[in-house]
């Protein structure tokens, strides 16, 4: 079956600063990444999601990119701020089930 | 808020013991997929739903059960629960059940001492 594996699992950065999360997935038949944002004790929330025939997209300070060659896609978030730190999953979509990463927790210092 | 309903909110119960958790999907969504995840961990899929009928299954434990109905909302099923066994479970649900966007449930959080 699927593997999604998520790096860093922690990430500091400064207030105005970029954060970028990393994953990577096995399965070359997975088409559809989204990408979740989840605040202590909260549900999951979508932030952007990327189809495997797109190679970039972007949403305000938020981007995602896709490589279907290297099986890697990456989410940019630019001018970080406080309300940024959250845990970050990134997830696949195979036959029908979604395969989620381990999570990023980041966190924005003011 | 997702439109994605989950009852109860919390749930404290002894091991051995079995309770059903409820989930009413958005509006015009026909899937329904169930995840648990622990302190710490990422999202483990359970299983899924679509119209009524199974179909996916994840990592999901024989002591575990669930279904979904005519109205399309779902239970799921713990019994001889464990220490383990203790998480949030979250329902999702989807239009037709394919890749496109979940909708996340608040998520049931249960404990098992």
């Amino acid at each position: 079956g699927e593997n999604v594996e998520q790096h860093p699992s922690t990430l500091s950065v400064q207030e105005g600063d970029s954060a970028v999360i990393k994953c990577t997935y096995s399965d070359s038949a997975s088409n559809y990444f989204p990408w979740y944002k989840q605040e202590l004790g909260k549900r999951p929330q979508l932030i952007i999601d990327i189809r495997s025939n797109v190679g970039e997209k972007k949403d305000q300070r938020i981007a995602v990119t896709l490589n279907k060659t290297a099986k890697h896609f990456s989410l940019h978030i630019t001018e970080t701020q406080p309300e940024d730190s959250a845990v970050y999953f990134c997830a696949s979509n195979t036959g029908n089930q979604f395969y989620f990463g381990t999570g990023t927790s980041l966190t924005v210092i003011p | 808020d997702s439109g994605v309903t989950q009852t109860p909110k919390h749930l404290i119960t002894a091991t051995g013991q079995r309770v059903t958790l409820r989930c009413s999907p958005r509006s015009g969504d026909l899937s329904v997929y169930w995840y648990q995840q622990s302190l710490d961990q990422g999202l483990q899929f359970l299983i899924q739903y679509y119209n009524g009928e199974e179909r996916a299954k994840g990592n999901i434990l024989e002591r575990f059960s669930a279904q979904q109905f005519p109205d399309l909302h779902s239970e799921l099923n713990l019994s001889s629960l464990e220490l383990g066994d203790s998480a949030l479970y979250f329902c999702a649900s989807s239009v037709a059940g394919g890749p496109e966007t979940q909708y996340f449930g608040p998520g049931t959080r249960l404990l098992v001492l």
